[in-house]
């Protein structure tokens, strides 16, 4: 099994429609992040989450510690939101920084 | 302020053959991560260097080694590369001790004929 999970693995939506991507993970972090990549490109960081929620634009990001789980909103989606977007753990207590990445989450937003 | 620089962004190299890929941090940032991404998997780590050592290492072989600079920025080195080493190598950089700040560079696409 691994360490983050994320579900679904693929989404299609129609634009406006509101998306949410889950993430488990079964270690002990100081942080998650979540990540996007567009096709044949590089990673940008949408979010680092330590706790709460946080809210950029139409993205919404919150984390519950307890039950190791994370989950991304998207509201009023939109076909430039088309991308896989990756949770990514920082393992508690380990050296500074190796993160775990999740598979991914390819979002395919229709006009 | 210039982020995480890598180069080159696109190589093809022969099986067997030897690459050196490198990253430039953000500035103000000391460490550096490397990851290798096949094609539809997520990022894999390979190592990170921190003042000019291997700090931590993924399950990579031999043939993967690395080195940093006094100025932070890092090489990847990969030696008798195989067909199975086409990847993006992606390079982040953050700032030790801190958990905020990691930031990714747009990656090198490398193939391997």
């Amino acid at each position: 099994k691994n360490e983050v999970e994320q579900s679904p693995q693929n989404l299609t939506a129609q634009e406006g429609e509101f998306i949410t991507i889950n993430c488990s993970y079964s270690v002990g972090i100081s942080a998650l992040h979540w990540l996007q990549q567009h096709p044949g490109g590089g990673i940008v960081s949408l979010f680092m989450l330590s706790s709460g929620k946080k809210k950029h634009g139409r993205l919404i990001a919150t984390i519950n510690i307890q039950e190791k789980h994370s989950s991304l909103h998207i509201t009023a989606s939109h076909p430039r939101d088309s991308a896989v977007y990756i949770c990514a753990v920082m393992n508690y207590g380990g050296s500074q920084g190796n993160l775990i990445f999740g598979k991914g989450t390819k979002l395919s937003v229709k006009p | 302020d210039a982020g995480v620089t890598q180069s080159p962004t696109h190589l093809i190299k022969t099986r067997g053959q030897q690459v050196t890929l490198r990253c430039s941090p953000k500035s103000g940032h000391d460490t550096v991560s490397w990851y290798q991404q096949a094609l539809g998997q997520g990022p894999q780590f390979i190592f990170q260097y921190y003042e000019e050592e291997e700090r931590q290492r993924g399950n990579f072989p031999d043939r993967f080694s690395g080195h940093q600079f006094p100025n932070y920025s890092s090489e990847l080195n990969v030696n008798a590369l195989l067909l199975g080493d086409s990847a993006l190598y992606l390079c982040a950089s953050s700032l030790d001790r801190h958990y905020y700040g990691y930031t990714f560079g747009s990656g090198t696409r490398l193939t391997v004929v």
